[in-house]
């Protein structure tokens, strides 16, 4: 099982452009999410997806878009990027339950010029 | 709402010594308690998790953490640390009945050769 992958791993953007991070896991798990993480900020969610076909915002939904393709995929939309959005991204995913242990893939990191 | 603090940023600790990392969590209602490892360029991966019975609780690496109820603290112990322990620790809390977790702003642990 390769677990959660993440492309691309690393992606510079000029403010105004759009871009899709692509997330998918071969665990069968219900629920998967996107953070962000910035430097002395912790891991903050941007959308969770509790199952196929649901998604809900998190802490920072600002400026993102999501879409739960399938059960393996859940995508993450830049519509025009902005310098605030440089950060790493981080996909996880769970079985189901809140209680469950977080799977999370390599991370992409991206910088906004 | 849920929050989490971890108190210290960084934590320098000599080859060997024993290191506590420490955490406190507020919420109102019965939580679900993670500490997560983040090594150099990776994604966050489980260490250990409290969900319910005995409080102290026994993850990978020889890492260790207590639930304290009365204190609201998840703190995590290792009685001698390796050059190899060098990442960023995570410490995190669910409400039980929500489907997302939220993760404190991490702590860097530095072990001193």
């Amino acid at each position: 099982n390769a677990g959660v992958t993440q492309t691309p791993k690393f992606q510079v953007l000029k403010t105004g452009q759009s871009m899709t991070l692509q997330c998918a896991q071969d665990m069968n798990h219900n629920s998967m999410y996107w953070y962000r993480q910035d430097p002395g900020m912790g891991l903050r969610l941007i959308y969770y997806s509790a199952s196929e076909g649901t998604t809900d915002k998190g802490e920072v939904p600002n400026g993102y878009n999501v879409s739960r393709l399938n059960k393996r995929e859940f995508s993450l939309r830049l519509e025009s990027a902005a310098p605030s959005q440089t950060s790493v991204y981080f996909c996880a995913s769970t079985p189901g339950d809140y209680q469950e242990t977080q799977y999370f893939g390599p991370g992409t990191r991206l910088l906004v010029l | 709402a849920q929050s989490v603090t971890q108190l210290d940023s960084q934590v320098p600790v000599f080859e060997e010594a024993p290191v506590e990392l420490r955490c406190n969590y507020s919420s109102s209602v019965s939580v679900y308690l993670f500490w997560y490892v983040q090594y150099p360029n990776q994604g966050l991966q489980l260490l250990l998790k409290y969900l319910s019975g005995s409080t102290l609780v026994k993850g990978i690496n020889g890492f260790e953490a207590e639930f304290n109820k009365s204190q609201t603290s998840f703190h995590l112990r290792k009685p001698s640390v390796h050059i190899s322990d060098t990442a960023e620790y995570f410490c995190a809390v669910s409400d039980r009945g929500h489907d997302k977790i939220i993760f404190g702003k991490g702590t860097r642990l530095h072990i001193l050769p």
